[in-house]
């Protein structure tokens, strides 16, 4: 079956630090990306690659970069976090008909 | 406001049961429609897909589309406690670079 796993699977961060969030696939997927998840809004699209070198911005942007420097690894950055961005982070791959997702990281940001 | 709409929110039903779930695109640029099942504490996994209008049925579980309206829905017979989740219908917009975009949910409780 699809694996892809996540690190660290709970953070604890404090406002203005730097979080990286990391997610490694091993099914050879090109596509890849990086969800939250809050109560009521489903799950929100924040960045996504086609391979590795891309990244696209998705939905919600905004307060984070992401990176992908191999077929395998995509990486999410909170350069400056805030409490807003305390949530259940997801990180998935794909083909055209299913996702896979990894078993999620919980970021609380004090 | 969500581009994708789930109803009901949520859904009590007695084992054994029917449960019916809801989903429709307010944005016409989509072409394919999938079902992801979330347990409490776990990740989504994909429960159905369908691409094409009309029915498809896997075991207890049956997807219905009407691309025309945008509309997909999800039926579970003979409902079960195991079937306690929460579903999210997701959507792929078929322009641009062909993104992704899930409902807000629908959070299934099955009573015994």
């Amino acid at each position: 079956e699809a694996a892809v796993t996540q690190s660290p699977r709970n953070k604890v961060a404090v406002t203005g630090g730097k979080v990286t969030l990391s997610c490694n696939q091993t099914n050879n997927h090109n596509n890849m990306y990086w969800y939250r998840q809050d109560t009521g809004h489903g799950l929100r699209l924040i960045h996504y690659s086609y391979g590795a070198g891309s990244t696209e911005k998705g939905d919600i942007p905004d307060g984070y970069k992401a990176s992908r420097p191999s077929q395998e690894n995509f990486s999410l950055i909170l350069e400056l976090a805030t409490p807003s961005q305390t949530s259940v982070y997801f990180c998935a791959s794909g083909d055209t008909y299913e996702q896979y997702f990894g078993p999620g990281t919980r970021l609380t940001v004090l | 406001q969500q581009k994708v709409q789930q109803s009901p929110e949520s859904l009590i039903v007695p084992e054994g049961g029917m449960a019916s779930l809801n989903c429709t695109s307010s944005d016409r640029n989509v072409d394919y429609f999938w079902w992801y099942r979330q347990r409490s504490g776990k990740s989504p996994k994909m429960l159905m897909a369908i691409f094409s209008n009309g029915e498809k049925e896997e075991g207890r579980f049956t997807v219905h589309l009407n691309k025309a309206s945008l509309h997909t829905s999800l039926h579970i017979r003979d409902s079960q406690p195991s079937d306690s989740a929460l579903y999210f219908c997701a959507v792929r917009r078929n322009t641009g670079n062909y993104k992704y975009v899930f409902g807000a949910g629908t959070r299934l409780k099955v009573i015994a």
